[in-house]
């Protein structure tokens, strides 16, 4: 168990499909993440979210859009996908403090698998 | 910006064989520096990390890394590797607000 979350872990959606992937963390932690892992590319940062805010965007396309309600919860919403958004889309939390700008390890969650067909 | 290097894409050993997986990286800022692993199947854990103080980081699982700061890398070793230690490992530095990895080593342990 490590205390990062994320269902589904598995999703097959077609490119005119509606989907939402979640990202719950239990640590206590208050800065969460969407990374997303492809095959033979380095991990690419999607989104930060520092204190519920959003402090982040790495030039994500606008098909993919964040939520984050609370600092435990994390959403990443899809439309209209491309087939090259297939990947694995992990999901990572860590304690960031106000006066510090460097973060401490973070704790990642399983990912899910994610197929656009 | 900042950025990590791992030139060593897959790397192949047999058990008791003695490990050193690189990582260059580059920041303009204070440095802080980890390796994550992560095991077939599994998600990314943290195995050690560099924040300041002794060079010399010892991790979980016998692993260990060597800040040398004149070189900008940050080495990943182990003495003696195990099937078990058959993995990808990932080297990432800070950056203003979250880490950016390098690509990765897959490393394979043969028994």
């Amino acid at each position: 168990e490590t205390g990062v979350t994320q269902t589904p872990r598995h999703l097959v959606m077609g490119m005119t499909n509606k989907k939402s992937l979640k990202c719950e963390q239990h640590l206590g932690h208050n800065a969460m993440y969407w990374y997303k892992q492809s095959a033979k590319k380095p991990l690419e940062l999607m989104f930060v979210y520092n204190f519920k805010e959003q402090t982040e965007n790495n030039s994500v396309p606008s098909r993919f859009s964040p939520e984050c309600p609370n600092s435990s919860h994390l959403f990443l919403h899809l439309h209209t996908l491309q087939p090259e958004d297939s990947a694995l889309y992990l999901c990572a939390s860590s304690f960031l403090s106000p006066s510090s700008g460097s973060p401490p390890g973070q704790y990642f969650g399983p990912g899910t698998r994610l197929t656009v067909t | 910006a900042q950025s990590v290097s791992q030139h060593n894409h897959h790397v192949i050993l047999s058990e008791a064989a003695s490990l050193e997986l690189g990582c260059n990286y580059s920041y303009g800022g204070t440095v802080n520096l980890f390796w994550y692993v992560q095991y077939p199947g599994q998600h990314l854990q943290l195995l050690l990390k560099y924040f300041s103080g002794d060079p010399l980081v010892k991790g979980i699982k016998g692993f260990e890394a060597e800040f040398i700061k004149s070189k900008f890398s940050f080495n990943l070793r182990k003495p003696s590797v195990q099937w078990s230690d058959t993995a990808e490992y990932f080297c990432a530095v800070n950056g203003r607000r979250a880490l950016t990895f390098g690509s990765g080593t897959r490393l394979q342990v043969q028994p």
